[in-house]
């Protein structure tokens, strides 16, 4: 199974705030990342946070990090319907940059 | 401009053929990556080179085959070997492996369909 665990839908209005869970299993990873995939698109870099932070924010996104439950998620606030895409999470688990992906959490705004 | 590109967008393939999917970039990046993707399924690393005349295998090498003979480009062959080719195919570029370098950026990815 995966590593890293991730819900596969989640359904938001516009306006709302969406929030996208993470968990991982390898407590060494130094930086975890967040990418967005629109349909037939390649993966785009979101945000990452590195191991020793707690939070990082960059503009309408959020990103939380809970090292003793291993749990990572991403907050966008004000979801807009160009906010719908799979998200993935992302955690490095190697010295030479392997990244272990999640599934990817299908998110859809609705008007 | 900088960036990652591949080509060709969609590539057909028959039966028993070898195909070559290209990957360039010009980020000035060491190190490249192959990545498969099927539906509903996390990215799985394919092929992997940290720098040029050099590269590894991944998680799921068998029936594929790469060469990194220049910094900018990362060209992926599906075999005939390779029995359920159809997928999603991404390449990735980092500027280098640890000390913070290891951010990977993506290509806008090759689907790869079977005649």
């Amino acid at each position: 199974g995966e590593d890293v665990e991730q819900s596969l839908f989640l359904s938001v209005r516009e306006g709302d705030s969406s929030v996208i869970n993470c968990t991982y299993t390898d407590s060494s990873s130094t930086y975890l990342y967040w990418y967005k995939q629109e349909p037939g698109a390649g993966l785009q870099l979101l945000t990452y946070i590195f191991s020793n932070m707690d939070m990082k924010q960059d503009q309408r996104l959020t990103v939380l990090l809970n090292k003793k439950d291993k749990h990572l998620s991403l907050r966008i606030a004000d979801t807009q319907t160009g906010d719908s895409a799979i998200y993935f999470c992302a955690e490095l688990t190697d010295s030479w940059g392997k990244l272990q992906f999640g599934a990817g959490t299908q998110v859809v705004v609705t008007p | 401009d900088g960036g990652i590109t591949q080509s060709p967008k969609y590539l057909f393939r028959k039966e028993g053929q070898n195909v070559t999917l290209s990957c360039e970039q010009n980020l000035n990046h060491d190190a490249m990556y192959w990545y498969r993707q099927d539906p509903g399924q996390g990215l799985r690393l394919i092929y992997y080179s940290q720098i040029v005349n050099d590269f590894q295998k991944g998680d799921i090498a068998e029936g594929y085959s790469v060469s990194r003979e220049k910094k900018e480009s990362f060209p992926l062959t599906v075999t005939s070997a390779q029995k359920n080719p159809t997928a999603f195919y991404l390449c990735a570029s980092s500027p280098g492996t640890g000390g913070g370098a290891e951010t990977q950026y993506f290509g806008p990815g090759t689907r790869l369909l079977v005649l």
